[in-house]
């Protein structure tokens, strides 16, 4: 079956570590991205990937780093920069790629929640 | 900068109920999209209104859309429990690298 997994599905981090979420997806979608959800809140972009090596970040980009050397691996690393990494985090891909005008549906794994101790 | 509004935020209904949740939005723009999200779990797309005028219905759900007015609703016909969910409207703008800006949430629930 296609479709996205995200890794791992709960995390503990002490506060000073950088922690690593994974996200792969056999979809054969060009564009990737990263979500932030808080407890009552509605989601907040990360960053974004539309093409292999190449990503641009979203609203809330600091303290957060990503890569995208494969087309299907869109990992997303939170630094110790990061104030209140706490929350739940998703991915997305859509078929969406550069220069295309059509809808952009996402695809969305099932998430991974970060909790800071 | 593109904002996204819903309202209401919360909502509490009983089985067999009609209602409308609705979704504003700042900047002109003829796509619109719909997600549900179960709690803890992941979101799904519902509909995706791409002009104006567009409506979508699947069972109990019905989204329309209004380019002019900015503005979507999401239309909840004799409610259901199964329906309680939170449910978010997203707005992006083509030929800006497609960044989807999601509302806040209406998070819906169905009572017996």
């Amino acid at each position: 079956d296609g479709g996205i997994t995200q890794s791992p599905k709960y995390l503990f981090r002490k506060e000073g570590q950088n922690v690593t979420l994974s996200c792969e997806q056999n979809l054969n979608h060009d564009a990737m991205y990263w979500y932030r959800q808080d407890p009552g809140q509605g989601l907040r972009l990360i960053y974004y990937s539309q093409i292999v090596n190449d990503f641009q970040k979203g609203d809330i980009a600091e303290g957060y780093s990503v890569s995208r050397e494969k087309k299907e691996s869109f990992p997303l690393t939170v630094t110790s920069a990061q104030k209140n990494p706490t929350a739940f985090y998703l991915c997305a891909s859509s078929i969406q790629r550069q220069f295309y005008s059509g809808a952009n549906v996402l695809t969305f794994g099932a998430g991974s929640r970060l909790t800071v101790l | 900068e593109l904002k996204v509004e819903q309202n209401p935020l919360f909502l509490s209904m009983q089985e067999g109920k009609n209602y409308t949740i609705y979704c504003n939005y700042s900047t002109t723009s003829d796509r619109l999209y719909w997600y549900r999200q179960d709690p803890g779990k992941s979101l799904e797309s519902l509909f995706v209104l791409l002009s104006n005028g567009a409506v979508k219905q699947e069972g109990r759900l019905m989204a329309s859309l209004d380019t002019k007015a900015r503005l979507s609703t999401l239309h909840i016909t004799a409610a259901v429990h199964d329906l309680s969910a939170t449910y978010f409207c997203a707005v992006d703008i083509a030929g800006t690298a497609s960044k989807l800006t999601f509302g806040t949430g209406t998070r819906l629930q169905v009572t017996l």
